[in-house]
């Protein structure tokens, strides 16, 4: 089953923050993020895994909550590059040896 | 490292025809992963293998679908016969427990 995420698009401005949602039904073991600009392969930008830590590198932090099987991903005063969708993907057990199921994206448009 | 090297591109064909795509994971990597995307569907996982082993394919649409992974450094996805609705872009990713995916650049498929 599906993750669900939350909103479906969003349009910002240059420099304003973001908040993209990401939910289960089924248990979450780890939870990927990854942004897929148009016409291009999904690109890595983190994994958490259990124990609700939050990591990041730059502006792009994202925090997982098992207890409540959820994973928000935050984007900190946007910039142009950001523009592209965005998948979680989650596994059930395993860590990643079985596969990610991912949700159907958020789509960020970043404005000038 | 070259990544996660995707054969061909671009493939058009005629619906009846076979269709094989190839895939080349990165050095080192024990798991491999086949996913379609398209407008309606999103991300499907079709079959991913552990240390060349097929783990899951019930992703795998139907019986025209065939994947192998002969050795750590080659997989292929078969479709036999091709039609209309097998038209989506299919991507190959490599990964390491724990660790995230790097997908290739993916072969847009489209079948007329």
């Amino acid at each position: 089953q599906q993750p669900v995420q939350s909103p479906q698009a969003v349009i910002l401005r240059e420099g304003e923050d973001a908040v993209i949602n990401c939910s289960s039904s089924k248990a979450l073991y780890s939870v990927h993020w990854y942004r897929q600009k148009h016409g291009e392969a999904p690109v890595f930008l983190m994994i958490l895994l259990k124990g609700g830590e939050q990591k990041g590198h730059e502006k792009i932090s994202a925090s997982f909550n098992e207890k409540k099987q959820q994973s928000s991903l935050y984007l900190t005063a946007s910039q142009l590059s950001y523009s592209g969708t965005y998948f979680c993907g989650r596994t059930g057990t395993g860590g990643g040896a079985d596969g990610l199921t991912f949700g159907k994206g958020t789509h960020l448009i970043i404005q000038p | 490292d070259a990544g996660v090297i995707q054969s061909p591109r671009h493939e058009v064909t005629e619906m009846g025809q076979e269709v094989t795509l190839r895939c080349k994971p990165i050095s080192g990597h024990n798991s491999l992963f086949w996913y379609r995307q398209t407008m309606m569907r999103g991300l499907e996982l079709l079959i991913y293998f552990n240390n060349n082993v097929p783990i899951d394919d019930s992703g795998m649409p139907e019986d025209r679908f065939s994947a192998k992974m002969p050795n750590a450094s080659f997989s292929t996805l078969k479709i036999q016969p091709s039609e209309p609705r097998d038209s989506a872009v299919y991507f190959c990713a490599s990964t390491q427990v724990g660790y995230g995916y790097t997908f290739g650049s993916g072969t847009r498929l489209t079948v007329v």
